[in-house]
Formats: structure tokens, sequence, C-alpha cells
């Protein structure tokens, strides 16, 4: 079982839909990451966030926003997406933003945009 | 070119044969990371490592630092060993830059 939680687990939406992926972790990690993931292809970086603060946008278009309430979640919110978009979202967790610390993955949301 | 590179991109085996995974990289890292991934699924760290050699159960996974270089090993490999195994190098910045991954097939 994955320390960290990603609801849901599948999305299907259309174009105009408004929607939110959430990743939960409770281990104290102070560091959580969304990686986006086409098929066969290796994960891409899109969001670092340090103690609740926005550390590294990796130039995300503003159709995903992400939200980090509280050191245990972290929401993307979806708004407006393009079918080049369906991807596996994946979040992820490390106990402090350093170089040095495993990254810990949930099991990712697979996003369909119709 | 990749700052890391992973060979092979296939690979398929007879269950119990012995498996190496090579990954090479062109950066300064801190930290080295050997990740699972089954299809469709989320990703599992199998080693973090910064120096010389770890290992878990049938797994063993060593670094160069000089040479730049890592392998991961699994011994008496079996079907559920089947899956991508990425490789992915931290340097100084807090981003992981991954290699392409490697597909497992394990055969019984």
């Amino acid at each position: 079982d994955t320390e960290v939680t990603q609801t849901p687990k599948h999305l299907v939406m259309g174009m105009t839909n408004k929607k939110s992926l959430k990743c939960e972790q409770h281990m104290g990690h102070r560091a959580m990451y969304w990686y986006k993931q086409k098929a066969k292809k290796p994960p891409e970086l899109m969001f670092v966030y340090s103690y609740e603060k926005l550390s590294i946008n990796e130039s995300v278009p503003s159709r995903f926003s992400p939200e980090c309430p509280n050191s245990s979640l972290l929401n993307l919110h979806l708004h407006a997406l393009q079918p080049e978009d369906s991807a596996l979202y994946l979040c992820a967790s490390s106990a402090t933003p350093g170089p040095v610390q495993p990254q810990h993955f949930g099991d990712g949301t697979r996003l369909s945009i119709l | 070119k990749n700052e890391v590179e992973q060979s092979p991109q296939n690979l398929t085996a007879q269950e119990g044969e012995f498996i190496t995974i090579n990954c090479s990289y062109s950066v300064g890292i801190s930290a080295l990371h050997w990740l699972q991934q089954h299809p469709g699924g989320g990703i599992v760290s199998l080693f973090m490592l910064s120096s010389g050699k770890k290992k878990h159960g049938r797994l063993i996974a060593t670094i160069n630092i000089q040479e730049k270089h890592s392998s991961l090993h699994i011994t008496a490999s079996h079907p559920r060993d089947s899956a991508v195994y990425i490789c992915a190098v931290r340097g100084a910045t807090n981003k992981l830059i991954f290699g392409t991954g490697t597909l497992l097939a394990v055969q019984p």
C-alpha cells in the first residue's frame, strides 16, 4: 500500500469541465510534487511545493492550478483542459525539499479528456 | 542527448535469469534513484544511493560516481518483476531528472 494517496484513480472529463485531483500524505513530509506522465514516457515535473509554498512551476499552462491547503494535502485544479492533457498524473512527497531525500509516489490519477 | 540514459530500453528474460539494467548520466548529482512502475500503476522507489552498493531482497543497486554510472541487478528473476524500471538523478536543484526507462518482461 502506498503512503501517498491519490483520488480519484480515474477521471474522465470534458474540455469545459472543472475538476480537481487530490493527493494526501500523513508522513509529515514538507515537500510535495505533481508530475505528468504520458504513455511510455518518463514523468515530467509540473509543480513543487516546499513548506506549503509553491517553489517550482515548470511553465505549466494556467489551466492547471495547484493548491496546498496544508502540509498533508495537495490539490491540482483542472479547468478547460485539452485532449493532449490526457495522461497519468502522479503526486509525490519527500520529508524535506532537499536533493537527497527520497520521493514517495502515489498510484496516480489517470485522466482522460474527451 | 538525454542527461540520463538507460540501457537496454527493452529486456525480455526467462524466469530465474540474472538481470542487469544500466544507467549513465552526464550531470553532477547528489543522489540517484531506481524506481519501478508497473503497467498503469504508480511508482515505487526501490533505491536511493549516492555511493557504493545497496541490496534489498533480490535487488542490488550499485553506483560509480567517477564513471557516472549505475546498475540495477535482479537475481533469480520472476514474472512479477515485469515492470518499467526508471533511473532518476537529483542534482543541486530539487528536481528529479528521469531516464527513459527499461521495460522488463520476465517470462515463466
